[in-house]
């Protein structure tokens, strides 16, 4: 069973370019969610995704960033107009189904292997 | 808000040493807790979880954690770490009705040979 996928693993922009990042998310997983990883810091939320819905945006910035998990395909997060200070890693992870109180076991989010966006 | 601390920043280790990493979180509902492991240049893997059930928690690689709900603890502790211990370890907690993980900064684990 493949892990999450994400592309490209490295990504060089120039300011006001913009960026598309994708994430395929494990076999059977519906839900996807983004976090980026600034240096020296640990990974903060952006966005939570199902399948055609975003369930929770709190943390993505309000202005250039925007994602989605379309029915077919991956999920992308997009970034316009980049500027030096959107330069981190930007990890997706998957999980198989919404929590509840009684299924914990399936709320583990697995990572992908991140894409490392650097503006220039 | 949620939020966790992770203590330690950068802690430098030789080999056959024991390791305790903090971890401390601020909620105080029911949490589902973890720890997560990034080797150099590598993605985040799951070491190891707690969601309910015994306290002391085992993972892969000779991790435990322990969770102490007085203390608002879930410290990751190995009795005898190898250099391929090396890495960057994280902690993590669900709280509340988030969906999303809220991380610690993390801890830089150097294991010299």
């Amino acid at each position: 069973n493949a892990g999450v996928m994400q592309n490209p693993r490295h990504l060089v922009r120039r300011r006001g370019q913009e960026a598309r990042l994708r994430c395929s998310p494990m076999k059977g997983h519906s839900h996807v969610y983004w976090y980026r990883q600034l240096p020296e810091e640990g990974l903060k939320f952006m966005v939570y995704l199902q399948k055609e819905n975003i369930i929770d945006e709190s943390g993505m910035p309000k202005e250039r960033f925007s994602a989605e998990f379309p029915k077919e395909g991956p999920s992308i997060l997009r970034i316009q107009q980049v500027v030096r200070g959107d330069s981190a890693a930007y990890f997706c992870a998957s999980s198989p189904t919404i929590r509840t109180r009684v299924s914990h076991s399936t709320d583990t989010q697995y990572f992908g292997p991140g894409t490392r966006l650097t503006v220039l | 808000a949620q939020s966790v601390s992770q203590h330690n920043h950068h802690v430098i280790l030789s080999e056959a040493a024991s390791l305790e990493l903090g971890c401390n979180y601020s909620y105080g509902g029911t949490v589902n807790l973890f720890w997560y492991v990034q080797y150099p240049g590598q993605h985040l893997q799951l070491l190891l979880k707690y969601f309910s059930g015994d306290p002391l928690v085992k993972g892969i690689k000779g991790f435990e954690a322990e969770f102490i709900k007085s203390k608002f603890s879930f410290n990751l502790r190995k009795p005898s770490v190898q250099w391929s211990d090396t890495a960057e370890y994280f902690c993590a907690v669900y709280g509340g009705s988030q969906g999303n993980l809220i991380f610690g900064k993390g801890t830089k684990l150097s294991v010299k040979p």
